[in-house]
């Protein structure tokens, strides 16, 4: 079965860090697209960031410099690290597969707060 | 960065309707077009890629249409299922940004 599943989500303080992970079962996350997408609570969606399957790299300009995308080929794990997280990184965060995002994890939440 | 604008922002509606949401992205993205539901609490859910073709699973009700500038999401008889938030979404380019959303309620 194709699945994917989040972790990582917490409370953390404003200036902390986070590394999101999202296992994958039943594809190869090497070869996809695979992508990061938020919700904050009572909003719409907002695309995170996205690793092509050559590796290259892209991030909404909310997060560059602060986000960084990643995948461990061996682990078949997707990764977001979260660095110098602030109030409005508050979210629902979702890894989702492929361009056309056709197979989305449950999502784990992330909660930037003092 | 691509501008995505959906029409309306919400809309009531009955079980039977037919059903028709929007999106407008601020330059031409093809048929880089993508459409999400989303339920409460839940993941959103992949109906129709590439501005015109039905996800496996997805029932026919649903259907897509557009190019360019211009994209139209349509239920044809709406099932109390369908009560939900819908988005679309451009991959033409990074970022690739989402509509804010059409929620359709009950009337």
């Amino acid at each position: 079965e194709v699945q994917l599943v989040e972790s990582g989500g917490g409370l953390i303080q404003p200036g902390g860090s986070l590394r999101l992970s999202c296992a994958a079962s039943g594809f190869t996350v090497r070869t996809n697209y695979m992508n990061w997408v938020r919700q904050a609570p009572g909003k719409g969606l907002e695309w995170v960031s996205v690793i092509y399957s050559g590796g290259s790299t892209y991030y909404a300009d909310s997060v560059k410099g602060r986000f960084t995308i990643s995948r461990d080929n061996s682990k078949n794990t997707l990764y977001l690290q979260m660095n110098s997280l602030r109030a409005e990184d508050t979210a629902v965060y979702y890894c989702a597969r492929d361009i056309r995002m056709d197979v989305w994890g449950h999502g784990t939440t992330v909660t930037v707060s003092s | 960065d691509i501008q995505m604008t959906q029409s309306p922002s919400s809309l009531s509606a009955s079980v039977g309707d037919r059903v028709t949401i929007t999106c407008r992205p601020s330059q031409s993205i093809n048929s880089y077009l993508n459409w999400y539901q989303q339920k409460p609490g839940k993941a959103p859910k992949l109906l129709i890629y590439a501005a015109s073709s039905l996800q496996s699973g997805v029932p026919s009700r649903f259907s897509g249409s557009g190019s360019g500038t211009d994209f139209t999401l349509t239920i044809s008889s709406l099932q109390p299922e369908d009560f939900a938030t819908y988005y679309c979404q451009q991959s033409y380019s990074t970022p690739y940004t989402f509509g804010q959303g059409t929620k359709l309620e009950i009337k």
